[in-house]
């Protein structure tokens, strides 16, 4: 059975450094990997995924993350963040397409940007 | 084009009761899935729909129940409603069954008394 841990529940940050959210994850087959982001009463949306190739994805609003099998991680950083970026972040991983789809999700982390 | 739209925003019900949420998806999308987000978690699948047929189910008790339309539209059903069952539902849409990216609605937030 797929599963998602992101380390870190809270993450406070000041305006304009950069940013680290961690996420490992467990799979007995390969992967698609994802980031979403979940500004407050709202749906979620989709930062950046990981399905193949190249280990380092690059996403929307400046989101970056490196997908590395030997450590079953896929870290989400930004280099310089802004007050906006203040929301939940979700790390999500699912099955091979012949398998359908379905995303498991992370517990989430709230990423709190500081002026 | 509009993207996964769902009715209504919000919900209460109380204990015992029934509630019907629906979910448009985005244009030409066939496939649905319906997901439970409760407060300080990350959200749940519950159900996968494509082409009318039940493709996924999570782990989640026979109250909870869900159909698709011809259009592609779909309805989750709970019943016998519990406590525990407030939370955000989410309805997600993508192309195909095998389509990796699903996109989300807004969702409707249910509150159980």
């Amino acid at each position: 059975a797929q599963s998602v841990t992101q380390l870190d529940s809270q993450v406070p940050v000041f305006e304009e450094a950069p940013v680290e959210l961690r996420c490992n994850y467990s799979s007995s087959v390969s992967v698609y990997l994802f980031w979403y982001v979940q500004y407050p009463n709202q749906g979620l949306q989709l930062l950046l995924k990981y399905l193949s190739g190249s280990t380092l994805v690059k996403g929307i609003n400046g989101f970056e993350a490196e997908f590395n099998k030997s450590q079953t991680s896929f870290h989400l950083r930004k280099p310089s963040v802004h007050i906006s970026d203040t929301a939940e972040y979700f790390c999500a991983v699912s099955d091979p397409p012949e398998y359908g789809n379905k995303l498991v999700f992370g517990a989430g982390t709230i990423l709190r940007v500081k002026s | 084009d509009a993207g996964v739209t769902q009715s209504p925003t919000h919900l209460i019900k109380t204990r015992g009761q029934q509630v019907t949420l629906r979910c448009s998806p985005i244009s030409g999308h066939k496939s649905v899935s319906w997901y439970q987000q409760v407060l300080g978690q990350g959200p749940q699948f519950i159900f996968q729909y494509y082409e009318k047929e039940e493709r996924g189910r999570g782990n989640f008790p026979d109250r909870f129940s869900a159909r698709q339309f011809p259009n592609y539209s779909s309805e989750l059903n709970v019943n016998a409603l519990l406590l525990g069952d407030s939370a955000l539902y989410l309805c997600a849409s993508s192309l195909e069954l095998w389509e990796e990216t699903q996109y989300f609605g807004p969702g409707t937030r249910l509150l159980v008394l």
